[in-house]
């Protein structure tokens, strides 16, 4: 049964990179034809796509926040990771990491991690 | 970036009860469009895909139907373990994928 699990600091200061990764278990991030993606949920609001990774290593990310992210997977650890620099208490969330199944015409998200809060603060 | 709109965005039925939400893209996105159940510090998880295909386990109360712009997420007979938020998201028009803002459904 294929899990994910998010890891990495609960609070990370204003102007830093928060750096999170995701183990998968029950597949290979390399040799599936998956896409591996971060998604984020500030408290009280709904859900937003951050950026997806190939098994390739091919990456695509939200036009909001592109300039500041980076995904990369770790096939030694069958690990994808999230890297969100220059953080300010917007980015106060929690982080979902997800498997995105593609199709011809349609994608979507499952299964998903159980999430991990992050606090932006001082 | 494709806005998705639900509604309502929060209700409250009985246990038996037929629920409908409903989910509105801003464009038409043919029938690229999911739906999530979110439970309260659970993983959300997928119940609809493509429309109207149920994911593999998920009861078969749940449906979904709709394209181009307008679209529904129909749970007949309710249950308690129903509580949750729901979230339609669109694959269409990427990137960005989009969420709706949600639904949050509230058991009496």
């Amino acid at each position: 049964q294929l899990q994910l699990q998010e890891s990495g600091p609960g609070l990370v200061k204003p102007s830093e990179t928060l750096p999170l990764a995701c183990t998968v278990s029950g597949d290979s991030i390399s040799s599936s034809n998956y896409y591996w993606a971060w998604i984020r949920q500030p408290p009280g609001k709904g859900l937003e796509w951050i950026g997806s990774i190939y098994s390739s290593g091919r990456a695509f990310y939200n036009p909001s926040l592109h300039s500041r992210v980076t995904i990369s997977l770790d096939t030694s650890k069958n690990q994808f990771s999230l890297r969100l620099s220059s953080v300010t208490a917007a980015d106060t969330a929690v982080y979902y990491c997800a498997r995105q199944t593609a199709t011809v015409t349609t994608r979507w998200f499952d299964p998903w991690g159980q999430g991990t809060l992050v606090t932006v603060s001082s | 970036d494709i806005p998705m709109t639900q509604s309502p965005s929060s209700l409250s039925a009985s246990v038996g009860d037929r629920v409908t939400i409903t989910c509105r893209a801003g464009q038409s996105i043919s029938d690229s469009l999911n739906w999530y159940q979110h439970k309260p510090g659970k993983a959300p998880k997928l119940l609809v895909f493509a429309a109207s295909n149920l994911q593999s386990g998920v009861p078969s109360r749940f449906s979904g139907s709709g394209s181009g712009t307008d679209f529904t997420l129909t749970i007949r007979n309710l249950q308690p373990e129903d509580l949750a938020t729901y979230y339609c998201q669109q694959s269409y028009s990427v990137p960005p994928f989009t969420f709706g803002q949600g639904t949050k459904l509230e058991i009496k």
